[in-house]
């Protein structure tokens, strides 16, 4: 069974650029989660979807970030404009259910110039 | 607040040198307590679930045990393929999200 995938695997870009992260879940998984890690730390919940809703975003910086979830199967993460304190990875994971095991990506690491 | 604390930061152990990682951890209404291995520039690997105090889970030379306020991962006899950054995480009843610790960074010199 294929894990989730997640492309690019590295970004460096100048601030005040854009840039967007794609994630494809486990089949069959209906909650998808997008989390930032910072070196040294262990990840952070940006946001949470239930099929295409985004039901917990409560994390996510909505003045430069924004996520979508069409059809309720990959998702994309946008940064716009980037700031030099986005320099992370940043981790796609999936679970059938909220409640079941979260199952992570390899990660996209961004570095910003 | 929820709070989860790893200790120690970092271990260097001997092959073979038997150990044990901590994740103390401050919530109410625990669901679950997980545990990940995450290697260098991957994504966190899911290692076990544990539910209430008093449960243990094993795979090959990884048991974790839970009590009421802390868990466990003790590695026996442990390989340079072992070595990683162990995270423990954190699922209240209440909510969705995994609240992760910081995480050990285990080393096993050969």
């Amino acid at each position: 069974e294929a894990g989730v995938v997640q492309s690019p695997r590295y970004k460096i870009i100048e601030k005040k650029q854009p840039v967007a992260f794609w994630c494809n879940p486990i089949s069959g998984h209906n909650t998808l989660y997008w989390y930032l890690q910072n070196l040294g730390q262990g990840p952070e919940l940006l946001i949470r979807y239930e099929n295409e809703e985004a039901v917990d975003d409560s994390q996510l910086p909505k003045d430069r970030f924004s996520a979508e979830r069409l059809k309720g199967v990959d998702s994309t993460l946008k940064i716009q404009p980037a700031e030099l304190g986005d320099s992370a990875v940043y981790l796609c994971a999936s679970s059938l259910g909220y409640t079941d095991t979260q199952y992570f990506g390899p990660g996209t690491r961004l570095t910003v110039l | 607040e929820d709070q989860v604390t790893q200790s120690p930061e970092a271990l260097r152990l001997q092959e073979g040198e038997s150990s044990s990682l901590n994740c103390s951890y401050t919530v109410s209404g625990l669901r679950g307590l997980f545990w990940y291995r995450q290697d260098p520039g991957k994504g966190p690997e899911f290692l076990f679930t544990l539910y209430s105090a008093g449960e243990e889970k094993e795979k090959e030379r990884l048991k974790a045990t839970l009590t009421k306020k802390e868990s466990f991962l003790h590695i026996t006899a442990p390989k340079p393929e072992d070595s990683a950054t162990y995270l423990c995480a954190v699922q209240k009843g209440s909510a969705r999200q995994l609240t992760f610790g910081s995480g050990t960074q285990l080393t096993v010199l050969p």
